[in-house]
């Protein structure tokens, strides 16, 4: 069974440009997270999708953030503009509705310039 | 608001050493506590959980108890190997059926052969 993937593994980009990162689920999975991870720390909930809906999008930065999932699958999520603080590891997990246990993938690691 | 607090790394040790990575929380429910494990290049994987008090989990030879009484769920090993050098995040599910995932920072520990 293949995992949770994302695309691009690696992005640099400069300060004030747009980015955005992409995420296939496990199949079968109803919910999807995005988490950003600092350096040195755990990973933090920016949003969670509940199939097309997100149920918990409050401590997603909404001025520059955004995410979509379209047909309930795949999602996407995109800074515009980037800044020098957006670097980081942004990860995706899924897992199936009302369970606990996540499965995230490898993530993208975001360099800011 | 609820947290979880880890013990800082690094951790270094011999092969067949013993391990404790102590993992302390607050909660104000009866929340239900993991271990995540980070190997290099990977995506966080579920190492064990449990979801009540006294509840041990384990897996590969690691193993945590729920403590409730001193709020800690302490990861130990009693023989680690080469192959154990990661990053653990102690993590806890505060609200049942939110699955909101609070994260610790991690403990890198790298392992000598």
């Amino acid at each position: 069974e293949a995992g949770v993937v994302q695309s691009p593994r690696y992005k640099i980009i400069e300060k004030k440009q747009p980015v955005a990162f992409w995420c296939n689920p496990i199949s079968g999975h109803n919910t999807l997270y995005w988490y950003r991870q600092n350096l040195g720390q755990g990973p933090e909930l920016l949003i969670r999708y509940e199939n097309e809906e997100a149920v918990d999008d409050s401590q997603l930065p909404k001025d520059r953030f955004s995410a979509e999932r379209l047909k309930g699958v795949d999602s996407t999520l995109k800074i515009q503009p980037a800044e020098l603080g957006d670097s980081a590891v942004y990860l995706c997990a899924s897992s199936l509705v009302q369970q606990e246990t996540q499965y995230f993938g490898p993530g993208t690691r975001l360099l800011v310039l | 608001g609820d947290s979880v607090t880890q013990m800082e790394g690094p951790v270094t040790l011999s092969e067949e050493a013993c391990l404790t990575i102590n993992c302390t929380y607050t909660a104000t429910g009866y929340p239900s506590l993991f271990w995540y494990v980070q190997y290099p290049g990977e995506g966080l994987q579920l190492l064990l959980k449990a979801t009540k008090a006294d509840d041990k989990g384990s897996n590969k030879g690691f193993e945590a108890t729920y403590r409730k009484e001193t709020t800690s769920f302490h990861l130990e090993k009693g023989s680690v190997q080469v192959s154990d050098s990661a990053v653990y995040f102690c993590a806890l599910i505060g609200d049942p059926g939110g699955f909101k995932t609070i994260f610790g920072a991690g403990t890198r520990l790298f392992v000598k052969a």
